[in-house]
């Protein structure tokens, strides 16, 4: 069965400082790996996601992740934080083959000015 | 309109109601999910659909029942709910069953069990 786990429910960053959250997973097969974002009343979107190739993934509005297969981790950056970045933000993996996407439990983004 | 559309985007019911979700998608996507989100728990899938039929039942309780006509609409019959089921419901579609497959996700339904 997969798993996901995201360190921190909670994090707080100034503007301009960098985002780094993290997500480490386990899977008995090479996973599909997903970043979603979910701003106040909305529901998620999709920031990123890695299938194969390029272990170092870009993604919407500058975050970027790299999936470390070592590691079992796909942790989310941004060099620079900006007030809009704060919202709720989802790791996810799933199997090749499935239509299960587990999710994370989330960690949710302040940005202080 | 475009994207994934659900109603009403608030819902306040007694235990004894009987009420409806509806999720809709003008994507021309063929798979649709019904997924709970709760306070303090990750996102549970609990119902998929493929083509119309039902493919996946994450071991939803019968109190929710859901319905899909057709591959832009899904229903989520709600009736003799317990207060523990007030959540944020959200629909989602894609346009297949597969792993790499992007969900889009609609704003959610918030459900209050009173």
């Amino acid at each position: 069965a997969q798993s996901v786990t995201q360190l921190g429910s909670h994090v707080s960053v100034s503007e301009g400082a960098l985002v780094l959250l993290r997500c480490n997973y386990s899977s008995s097969v090479p996973p599909y790996l997903f970043w979603y974002v979910q701003y106040p009343n909305q529901g998620l979107q999709l920031l990123l996601k890695y299938t194969t190739g390029a272990t170092l993934v870009k993604g919407i509005n500058g975050f970027e992740a790299e999936f470390k297969k070592s590691e079992t981790s796909f942790h989310l950056t941004k060099p620079s934080a900006h007030m809009s970045d704060a919202a709720e933000y989802f790791c996810a993996v799933s199997e090749a083959s499935g239509n299960k996407l587990t999710f994370g439990g989330g960690t949710r983004v302040l940005v202080k000015p | 309109e475009t994207g994934v559309t659900q109603t009403p985007r608030h819902l306040v019911m007694g235990m004894t109601n009987k009420k409806s979700l509806k999720c809709e998608q003008h994507l021309g996507h063929n798979a649709m999910y019904w997924y709970k989100q709760s306070a303090k728990k990750p996102l549970e899938l609990m119902f998929v659909y493929n083509f119309k039929e039902q493919t996946e039942n994450n071991s939803v309780p019968s109190r929710f029942s859901p319905e899909c006509p057709n591959s832009s609409h899904l229903f989520l019959h709600l009736h003799t709910l317990q207060p523990e089921d007030s959540a944020l419901y959200l629909c989602a579609s894609s346009p297949e069953i597969s792993g790499a497959n992007v969900l889009t996700f609609g704003a959610g339904s918030r459900l209050t069990v009173l």
